[in-house]
C-alpha cells in the first residue's frame, strides 16, 4: 500500500531557530501534499496545500513566511518552521495523494520549542 | 464551504460491547466521506471511506459506516469492540467540487476508550 514517511518524529529546538520537517511518499508519486497542524485534544487544521513544482497555497491565517513549504519533487515536500517560538509547538502531520481517492498520512512530527 | 461535526468528544465503552461514533456533515456540493483512526503520537490511518455505490462500507477490522444523504450523516459502528480499538477517531469529508475540491475537512475527533 501507499506509504508516507515523515521525519523527524520528534524535535526540540531553541526559540529563534528554524526546523525542517520532511515528508516523503515512498512508493507512489504524490501530485499533491498537504500539511496539517494539530493542537492537543483538537482536530487537524489544514495549513497549506502544495503541488510539485509550484508555490504552496496557504489557508487563511497561516503565515507563509513563517511556514515555508517546498515541494521540489513528486516524492518530497518539506515544511520549514522559521524563527520558531514556543507558540509554534504542536504536532505537524503531512499527507500525500496521487489523486482524489487516496490520502496517505505521515506519522507526524512533535515539535517543541523551548 | 463544508464542515464536519462529531457529536461526541469521548465515548467510553466496555470490551465486547457495541459502539457508535456519530458524524454529521454539511456541504453545498457532493462529498466523499472518510473515517480515520489516530493512536497516541502517531499519524492518521484510513479506516474506511465512502466514494460512491453502496452506502454501507466496511473496514477489515470490523468497523462499518453508513452514508445517509438525507440525514447528512456517516456514523461509524462496531458490534463488538476490543481493547485495541482504544484510539481517537476522526470523520472527514472532501468536497467533490467548488472551492473545497480535494481538501479534507476534519471533525473534532472522538476519543474511544474501551475498558476491560
Amino acid at each position: 500500500g501507499a506509504v508516507v514517511s515523515q521525519h523527524p518524529s520528534r524535535v526540540i529546538c531553541k526559540s529563534g531557530t528554524s526546523v525542517k520537517i520532511e515528508c516523503r511518499s515512498l512508493d507512489f508519486q504524490a501530485t499533491t501534499m498537504f500539511w496539517y497542524r494539530q493542537f492537543p485534544k483538537q482536530s487537524l487544521m489544514l495549513m497549506a496545500t502544495s503541488n510539485e513544482g509550484s508555490k504552496a497555497t496557504y489557508e487563511q491565517g497561516v503565515e507563509k513566511d513563517k511556514f515555508l513549504i517546498n515541494h521540489a519533487s513528486l516524492t518530497l515536500s518539506t515544511l520549514t518552521v522559521t524563527s520558531a517560538h514556543p507558540e509554534d509547538s504542536s504536532f505537524y502531520i503531512c499527507s500525500a495523494t496521487d489523486g482524489i481517492y487516496g490520502y496517505t498520512f505521515g506519522s507526524g512530527t512533535r515539535l517543541t520549542v523551548v | 464551504a463544508q464542515s464536519v461535526t462529531q457529536l461526541d468528544s469521548q465515548v467510553p465503552v466496555f470490551e465486547e460491547a457495541p459502539v457508535e461514533l456519530r458524524c454529521n456533515y454539511s456541504s453545498s456540493v457532493s462529498v466523499y466521506l472518510f473515517w480515520y483512526v489516530q493512536y497516541p503520537n502517531q499519524g492518521l490511518q484510513l479506516l474506511l471511506k465512502y466514494l460512491s455505490g453502496s452506502t454501507l462500507v466496511e473496514s477489515i477490522n470490523g468497523f462499518e459506516a453508513e452514508f445517509n444523504k438525507s440525514q447528512t450523516s456517516f456514523h461509524l459502528r462496531k458490534p463488538s469492540v476490543h481493547i485495541s480499538d482504544t484510539a481517537e477517531y476522526f470523520c472527514a469529508v472532501i468536497g467533490a467540487g467548488g472551492t473545497s475540491y480535494g481538501k479534507l475537512t476534519f471533525g473534532q475527533g472522538t476519543i474511544l476508550t474501551v475498558h476491560p
